[in-house]
């Protein structure tokens, strides 16, 4: 079946300006993450949807970032005013069920990522 | 103290050798343990995952969880080159809600 899907694969965009990133999770995943990783760094944790609703948005680094996930399916990070630290590669992750502990329930499926360079 | 800590490497072994990669944690209260692999240029992909105590092995892949030592490996034998990549160790906090926390990875080359 197809994996988890993302929007654009790249995205140049210049200092200030506003961007959307789109992600695709896996049919019949409830559960839905957003990271960023920085070139040597692990993936670093920004938001977790259980179906709408942000279960977790602490690792969202400012009031710039924003995600949304309106019918428990298709998510979208929103960033504003733009500055060149918020370079990175954006992966979103979906997983069936999403609890600790549930063997298999939580399995995090990754997408390709969206690489966004702020100039 | 970061909360998942990795050697950042590179580890480099020759083919057909074991290639041990570890990782310690600061959450003690930690539930589920993950190591992840990713190729270069390409989003990580799940290897193993490990919830309690002890061994848990998976065809050349065996993790090994130690909470009382608050301390993952991951064992790979009979290393391949087509093993060569970084490794990230993940953890889900017992007090962090759902977030997973990656480490910074560690690099590993299999040579030939």
């Amino acid at each position: 079946g197809a994996g988890v899907s993302q929007t654009p694969s790249n995205k140049v965009t210049e200092k200030g300006k506003y961007v959307e990133l789109r992600c695709d999770p896996i049919s019949g995943h409830t559960a839905l993450y957003w990271y960023r990783q920085s070139l040597g760094q692990g993936p670093e944790f920004l938001i977790y949807f259980q179906g709408t609703g942000a279960a977790d948005d602490s690792g969202l680094p400012n009031d710039r970032f924003f995600a949304v996930r309106p019918e428990g399916s298709v998510s979208t990070l929103k960033i504003q005013r733009t500055e060149r630290g918020d370079s990175a590669v954006y992966l979103c992750a979906s997983s069936l069920r999403g609890r600790p502990g549930l063997a298999g329930g939580e399995t995090q499926y990754f997408g390709p990522g969206t690489r966004l360079l702020v100039l | 103290q970061k909360e998942v800590e990795q050697n950042s490497g590179p580890l480099s072994v020759p083919e057909g050798a074991i290639a041990s990669l570890n990782c310690t944690y600061s959450d003690r209260g930690s539930q589920s343990f993950f190591w992840y692999r990713q190729y270069s240029g390409k989003s990580p992909e799940l290897i193993m995952s490990i919830y309690s105590n002890g061994d848990k092995e998976d065809g050349r892949f065996t993790a090994q969880l130690n909470k009382a030592s608050q301390y993952v490996s991951l064992l790979i034998r009979d290393s391949q080159p087509s093993d060569s990549a970084t490794y990230l160790c993940a953890v889900t906090p017992f007090t962090g809600g759902f977030k997973t926390i990656f480490g910074a990875g560690t690099r590993l080359f299999v040579k030939a």
